[in-house]
């Protein structure tokens, strides 16, 4: 298996443009996780997935912030419009079981950097 | 909601020497506690986990202890190698919530 897949792997933007990171988790897990990982705050997970369905979104920071999961193979998060505040890696991580309290699979990232 | 403290932030051994990282937790609901290694540049991985109803793991040269009553976990690496160097999370987590630790960057000096 490849693995969970990010794309793009580096993103820089114009303050107030509108970011989109995609992630196609390993076929047959049913959990996904979108994570933000920054020096100030470190990981931080802000909305878990469960067979496609936002099970909690409560990290999600602001409404500018949204995701999706139309199916079992793809996942989006959305800024728009982004800030430079924005700026972190963002990993997406997939599991083969139900519930947080469980072993996830990380991507590589997406480093976005929003000027 | 939980809350997790990882000690110490930078952690240097020379190689073959052992490295030890704590971490404290505040939730005692909390039932899996994972540990996970970043190398630069890629993603977190899991490197050994432990439920609650456990008190200590091991798998080859790592290590991980949990102490329920007092509401502390540890890793243990030993005969460490310049390849353990990277950065470490601890994780405390129940089925509805999950915090990780701020890291700990170990480097292993050959």
């Amino acid at each position: 298996d490849a693995g969970v897949i990010q794309s793009p792997r580096h993103e820089v933007t114009e303050m107030g443009q509108e970011v989109t990171l995609r992630c196609k988790p390993i076929s047959g897990h049913n959990s996904l996780f979108w994570y933000r990982q920054t020096m100030m705050r470190g990981l931080e997970l802000l909305i878990y997935f469960n067979n496609n369905v936002p099970i909690d979104d409560s990290g999600m920071p602001e409404d500018r912030f949204s995701a999706k999961m139309p199916n079992a193979s793809f996942s989006t998060l959305k800024i728009q419009p982004s800030e430079p505040r924005d700026s972190a890696v963002y990993f997406c991580a997939s599991s083969p079981r139900t519930g947080k309290d469980t072993e996830a699979f990380f991507g590589q990232g997406t480093r976005l950097t929003v000027v | 909601g939980e809350n997790v403290e990882q000690h110490p932030s930078t952690l240097s051994v020379q190689e073959g020497d052992s490295a030890v990282i704590k971490c404290t937790y505040s939730d005692s609901a909390s039932n899996y506690f994972p540990w996970y290694k970043q190398e630069l540049g890629k993603g977190p991985q899991l490197i050994i986990d432990i439920r609650s109803n456990v008190g200590e793991k091991k798998d080859q040269r790592i290590a991980v202890t949990l102490n329920k009553t007092a509401k502390h976990f540890s890793l243990h690496i030993t005969e460490t190698q310049p390849e353990d160097s990277a950065v470490y999370f601890c994780a405390a987590t129940r089925v509805n919530d999950m915090r990780f630790g701020a890291g700990t960057r170990l480097t292993v000096k050959p």
